[in-house]
């Protein structure tokens, strides 16, 4: 069965950065698009970013770009998301989910089909 | 943007009853590329419908979803008692946007 295991939330200092693991299993990881999505407490929920099964096509929302970086390694079964310049803003719990691509001439991000059960990030001095 | 507006904000209802979930778009949703996920209090969202009708795996037929256009609606048929959650829809037609949720609560 499809398995996401994430890893490496915590608390850090405002300015700080952290790195996210997300472990996949039970799935062909290399044939799927993957995605990070956070929930503040007691909030919605944001897409943060997605990156396509290659790599080669990544997504950030705008509030993250430039701070946050994903990236996968398809032999490790493995995602991760590495946060910069970390703000009070950006304290969530960070879902990592896997991603239904829907295809035209391009290829973007669907639907997320499977999360795992999150990462609480917390900033604050 | 696209900006989406989910109402109402709270549905209370008892188990049995029919609930009908609405989700309005800032501006038409190409290709019907709308989804609807559950959420439970201290779990992760779950997807039950996607493409604006289709079923994700494993979703029972007490749950549909309609619409196109700006306009979406989620139909639980008869509510079960594990149905009281919180319900999301999303779009992923241009870029990617939730709603802020509607919460189906016991009355």
């Amino acid at each position: 069965q499809v398995q996401l295991v994430e890893s490496g939330g915590g608390l850090v200092k405002p300015g700080g950065s952290l790195r996210l693991s997300c472990a996949a299993s039970g799935f062909t990881f290399s044939d799927y698009y993957m995605s990070w999505i956070r929930q503040a407490p007691g909030k919605g929920l944001e897409w943060v970013s997605y990156i396509s099964s290659s790599g080669s096509t990544i997504y950030y929302a705008d509030s993250v770009k430039g701070r946050f970086t994903i990236s996968r390694d398809n032999a490790k079964n493995s995602l991760y998301l590495q946060m910069n310049s970390l703000r009070a803003e950006d304290t969530a719990v960070y879902y990592c989910a896997r991603v239904l691509a829907y295809c035209g001439g391009d290829c973007y991000s669907g639907p997320a089909d499977y999360w795992g059960q999150g990462t609480l990030v917390t900033v604050s001095s | 943007e696209i900006v989406l507006t989910q109402s109402p904000g709270t549905l209370s209802l008892s188990p049995g009853e029919r609930a009908t979930l609405s989700c309005r778009a800032s501006q038409s949703v190409s290709s019907s590329y709308l989804a609807w996920y559950q959420q439970k209090p201290g779990q992760a969202p779950r997807l039950l419908i996607y493409g604006a009708s289709s079923r994700a795996t494993g979703i029972p037929d007490r749950f549909s979803g309609s619409g196109s256009g700006t306009d979406f609606t989620l139909t639980i048929s008869r509510l079960e008692p594990e149905d009281f959650a919180v319900y999301y829809c999303q779009q992923y037609g241009s870029s990617l946007t939730f709603g802020p949720g509607t919460k189906v609560d016991i009355k």
